[in-house]
């Protein structure tokens, strides 16, 4: 079983909808990420979260909304999104502390915008 | 600024042969951090191994080995005797730290595609 868990696994919603991605860790980790993997480009970093504050935004629209309100979870609120943010969203956990710190995933939700 | 790439988009093996997946980066950072991520078909980014640039000895785990070469910025990943189980998409990863944070970076490369047919 993996330790970091991401429902739901599909997701299909149209344009106008209002949905969440919940995330969920259980390594005992205090930092949290969103990753976006779309098929025509490189793994892109969403957000991170560490220690429930969050660290960087990568200049995502606001229709992506993040909140983490705690250690343990992670969640993405969708609002008004367009096709071409259907994509594979991935969540993930570290240890911030710990340079070099091993970044791990959990299986992902697969997101299609109609 | 750090990049890494993965030249080989797809390879295609026959079981039992041996495949090396290239992986170049780039970083003006002298501490840092390579990884090797599998990706099946699932979804799952599977952590393979973390690498910190300090330590140039090669390693081997079962039918993996990776070898790293800071010569040439190099981090290749060779699979021996594959499997049809080791059909995944591979990505290659660099980790620096962010100035004035502990909180590391991942920067991946675009991935390669390997099938290995029966």
């Amino acid at each position: 079983e993996t330790g970091v868990t991401q429902t739901p696994r599909h997701l299909v919603m149209g344009m106008t909808n209002k949905k969440s991605l919940k995330c969920e860790q259980h390594l005992g980790h205090n930092a949290m990420y969103w990753y976006k993997q779309s098929a025509k480009k490189p793994l892109e970093l969403m957000f991170v979260y560490s220690l429930e504050e969050r660290v960087e935004n990568n200049s995502v629209p606001s229709r992506f909304s993040p909140e983490c309100p705690n250690s343990s979870h992670l969640f993405l609120h969708l609002h008004t999104l367009q096709p071409e943010d259907s994509a594979l969203y991935l969540c993930a956990s570290s240890q911030e502390q710990l340079a070099g710190n091993t970044i791990y995933f959990g299986e992902g939700s697969w997101l299609t915008v109609v | 600024a750090q990049k890494v790439t993965q030249a080989q988009t797809e390879i295609s093996v026959v079981e039992k042969e041996d495949v090396t997946l290239d992986c170049v980066y780039e970083t003006r950072d002298t501490t840092y951090y390579l990884f090797w991520y599998k990706q099946p078909p699932s979804g799952e980014l599977v952590f393979l191994i973390r690498r910190n640039s300090f330590d140039e000895q090669n390693e081997i785990s079962g039918r993996y080995s990776w070898n790293f070469q800071k010569s040439t910025s190099s981090f290749n990943f060779t699979i021996t005797a594959s499997q049809v189980v080791d059909s995944a998409v591979y990505f290659c990863a660099l980790s620096d730290l962010a100035r004035g944070s502990t909180l590391g970076r991942l920067y991946f490369g675009r991935g390669t595609q390997l099938t290995v047919w029966p």
